[in-house]
């Protein structure tokens, strides 16, 4: 049973260019998680989706930001014209269940903004 | 939003003694709290976790402590070894995780 995959897991954009990222969920989770991480800092949640779904998006930042997760396929993080204030690891989780289950993370995906 | 605290940035200990990491967290409607592990350029990985309707879970080396009044839950470690070297995140959960900013632990040998 494979984990929670995420690709690419380095990324470099140019200032003002797009950056996706994609996240496929452990096989049986229909729910998927977004954060990130700055250096030296916490993981920020982001986003939750299920299947079709956003369900909280409390963490986006209002513009550039937007997530799906289709009914066939990754979840996919979208950037629009990224910025140095990007530069960051996102982490993705995927659960079973909503609310009290343990979420497993992928490996991350590093974008740097130069 | 610094609704879960982890104010020890870093902690050392000797290897074969316990290590006592600490969380805190504002929001009565958490309901369901666990703890990563974090080693760098690696995702974070699932340890341990604890229902609202518990005090204490135990697995292992590991056991978490949860103390609903005082908004408070700590990882208990021992006896610590090298290997558990790492950041240790602890996250509380309602609909989804809100996570602490980490506690470095450094186990010497």
């Amino acid at each position: 049973n494979a984990g929670v995959m995420q690709n690419p897991r380095h990324l470099v954009r140019r200032r003002g260019q797009e950056a996706r990222l994609r996240c496929s969920p452990m096989k049986g989770h229909s729910h998927v998680y977004w954060y990130r991480q700055l250096p030296e800092e916490g993981l920020k949640f982001m986003v939750y989706l299920q299947k079709e779904n956003i369900i909280d998006e409390s963490g986006m930042p209002k513009e550039r930001f937007s997530a799906e997760f289709p009914k066939e396929g990754p979840s996919i993080l979208r950037i629009q014209q990224v910025v140095r204030g990007d530069s960051a690891a996102y982490f993705c989780a995927s659960s079973p269940g909503r609310g009290n289950t343990e979420a497993f993370f992928g490996q991350g995906t590093r974008l740097t903004v130069v | 939003d610094q609704q879960v605290k982890q104010n020890s940035p870093s902690l050392s200990v000797q290897e074969g003694r316990i290590s006592i990491l600490n969380c805190d967290y504002t929001n009565s409607m958490f309901d369901y709290f666990l703890w990563y592990k974090k080693y760098p350029a690696e995702g974070p990985t699932f340890l341990i976790s604890i229902s609202s309707i518990k005090d204490k879970n135990e697995d292992g080396r590991f056991t978490v402590f949860l103390n609903k009044s005082a908004k408070h839950l700590s990882l208990h470690i021992v006896p610590s070894q090298p290997g558990d070297s790492a950041v240790y995140f602890c996250a509380a959960s309602q609909r989804h995780m809100r996570f602490g900013a980490g506690t470095r632990l450094t186990v010497k040998p």
